[in-house]
């Protein structure tokens, strides 16, 4: 069955370095979401993109992170400068097309900021 | 903020029926019901969705109030892989943000 893929699983930084997450979504799908899930807490949308385009992005902090998905493939969401609040867990999700049924997701990339 | 309210966390013994409740008073004539779990360490997983009639597919059964403002999520034989936090979202078909509250937690008990 195929699957989201992420990497890396687990991540340890210093706060101020720049981390980057990659993710590749399912064969055929459109659409790509990145989440950050905070501990205890159900995930909250970042980014989302249609193709290679961004459709909603209104809760990405701009000043600090930004997503691509330059060939409307797999998809880079970067954090730079990484700071102690952004450790999270940070989950890619894909879905054949807009409004559609079911989002399927990653397993997840956990950050630890030190 | 999320449009559901759940109860924080639910026992089940291993066997039985698990049953999930959610109330969406506020939810809307165009928009649909889904659940979603999410069990440790992975990300979360599609279960069903439905609008107004009751559905059941492989996973579990979801049942709809009449008035549409509350639902029941049925696992019909839970396991312990059925351990996990589950997700009552209220979307329409064509939204695609899913707002995630904070779930259930439901535990299994052996």
């Amino acid at each position: 069955e195929a699957e989201v893929a992420q990497s890396p699983r687990y991540k340890i930084t210093e706060k101020s370095q720049a981390v980057a997450f990659w993710c590749d979504p399912i064969s055929g799908h459109a659409t790509l979401y990145w989440y950050r899930q905070i501990l205890g807490q159900g995930p909250e949308l970042l980014v989302q993109f249609q193709d290679e385009s961004v459709v909603d992005d209104s809760q990405l902090p701009k000043d600090r992170f930004s997503a691509e998905r330059l060939k409307g493939v797999d998809s880079t969401l970067k954090i730079q400068p990484a700071e102690l609040g952004d450790s999270a867990m940070y989950l890619c999700a894909s879905s054949q097309r807009q409004g559609a049924n079911e989002q399927y997701f990653g397993p997840g990339t956990r950050l630890t900021v030190t | 903020d999320a449009k559901t309210t759940q109860p924080t966390s639910m026992d089940c013994a291993e066997g039985r029926a698990a049953n999930l409740p959610c109330n969406h008073s506020t939810i809307s004539g165009n928009e649909y019901v889904y659940w979603y779990r999410q069990i440790h360490s992975q990300g979360p997983q599609y279960i069903i969705h439905g609008l107004k009639n009751n559905e059941t597919n492989e996973m579990a059964s979801l049942i709809i109030t009449e008035d549409r403002k509350s639902s029941t999520l049925i696992l019909p034989h839970a396991t312990l892989r059925d351990t996990a936090v589950y997700y009552c979202i209220v979307r329409t078909y064509r939204d695609d943000k899913i707002i995630f509250g904070k779930g259930t937690r439901l535990h299994i008990l052996p």
